[in-house]
C-alpha cells in the first residue's frame, strides 16, 4: 500500500497567489516525521520544511507553511505569493521513527506552475 | 550551510565503461545515500552509510559499487551498466541515520547519468 499519496499530479497557479498541495500518508508508528522537497527541472531535491509527529505547532518557513492535521494524516504544502521561481516538482516525503529498518518514503511528487 | 556537491552534473558512458560519481559534504553529517530518480518518478534509495559503514543495499545490481572513504566523502563506482542505467543520481547527507524521524536529508544537485 501506498505510504505517502499526493491527488495533485499537475497544478497551476497564478504569480502572487497562494497555493495548496496535498499530501495524506500512512503510518501506525506514533513517531515519525514529514518533510517536503521542491526539485526544479536543474535535479537538485532542495528542502523546504519539516514537521514533527509530537510537535504541536504548524511548521513555517517563510512563504512556506505546513497545514499539519494529524489525525486525518494529511500534511498539506501551503505556498504564499507565488513566484516565477516555484515552478518545480514537490516531494511529500515521510520517516517513520520506530522501525528498525526504515528509510525517507517519497510521494509520487506534484509538478507546480506559476503563471505570470 | 547546508551543501552537498556532486561531480560530475553529466556523464556519458558507454557499456563497457567504468566511471565514479563523486559525493562530498562538509556539514559534519555521519550519514550519506545514494538514491537513483528516473524522470517524473519520486527519487529511489540505492544505498545508506552510516559512520562511514554500508547500512542499507536496496538489492541494487553489483555493477554499481558504492564506496565511503571518510565521513565526508562517498564514491559510487559504475561499471558494465545497461541503459535503463540512465537517469539522475542524487547523493543525500543528514545528521544521523539513527536519529531516524527527525533526521533531515540534504541532497546534492545530482549526476545526470546516459548510459549509450
Amino acid at each position: 500500500a501506498q505510504k505517502i499519496t499526493q491527488t495533485q499530479p499537475g497544478m497551476f497557479v497564478q504569480e502572487k497567489e497562494a497555493v495548496t498541495l496535498d499530501c495524506t500518508y500512512d503510518t501506525s508508528d506514533p513517531s515519525y516525521g514529514l518533510f517536503w522537497y521542491k526539485q526544479p527541472s536543474s535535479g537538485e531535491m532542495i528542502f523546504l520544511i519539516y514537521q514533527g509527529s509530537y510537535d504541536q505547532q504548524n511548521a513555517t518557513e517563510g512563504r512556506y507553511s505546513l497545514n499539519f492535521q494529524k489525525a486525518r494524516k494529511s500534511a498539506n504544502l501551503v505556498i504564499s505569493a507565488s513566484q516565477l521561481g516555484d515552478s518545480a516538482m514537490y516531494f511529500c516525503a515521510m520517516r517513520e521513527g520506530q522501525a528498525s529498518y526504515d528509510k525517507v518514503i517519497f510521494g509520487p511528487g506534484t509538478s507546480l506552475s506559476v503563471i505570470p | 550551510d547546508t551543501e552537498v556537491t556532486q561531480t560530475p552534473k553529466h556523464l556519458v558512458m558507454g557499456m563497457t565503461n567504468k566511471k565514479s560519481l563523486k559525493c562530498e559534504q562538509h556539514m559534519g553529517h555521519r550519514a550519506m545515500y545514494w538514491y537513483k530518480q528516473k524522470a517524473k518518478k519520486p527519487p529511489e534509495l540505492m544505498f545508506v552509510y552510516s559512520y562511514e559503514k554500508l547500512s542499507i543495499n536496496e538489492s541494487v545490481p553489483s555493477r554499481f559499487s558504492p564506496e565511503c572513504p571518510n565521513s565526508s566523502l562517498l564514491n559510487l563506482h559504475l561499471h558494465a551498466l545497461q541503459p535503463e542505467d540512465s537517469a539522475l543520481y542524487l547523493c543525500a547527507s543528514s545528521q544521523d541515520w539513527a536519529a531516524l524521524g527527525t533526521d533531515t536529508q540534504y541532497f546534492g544537485p545530482g549526476t545526470r547519468l546516459t548510459v549509450l
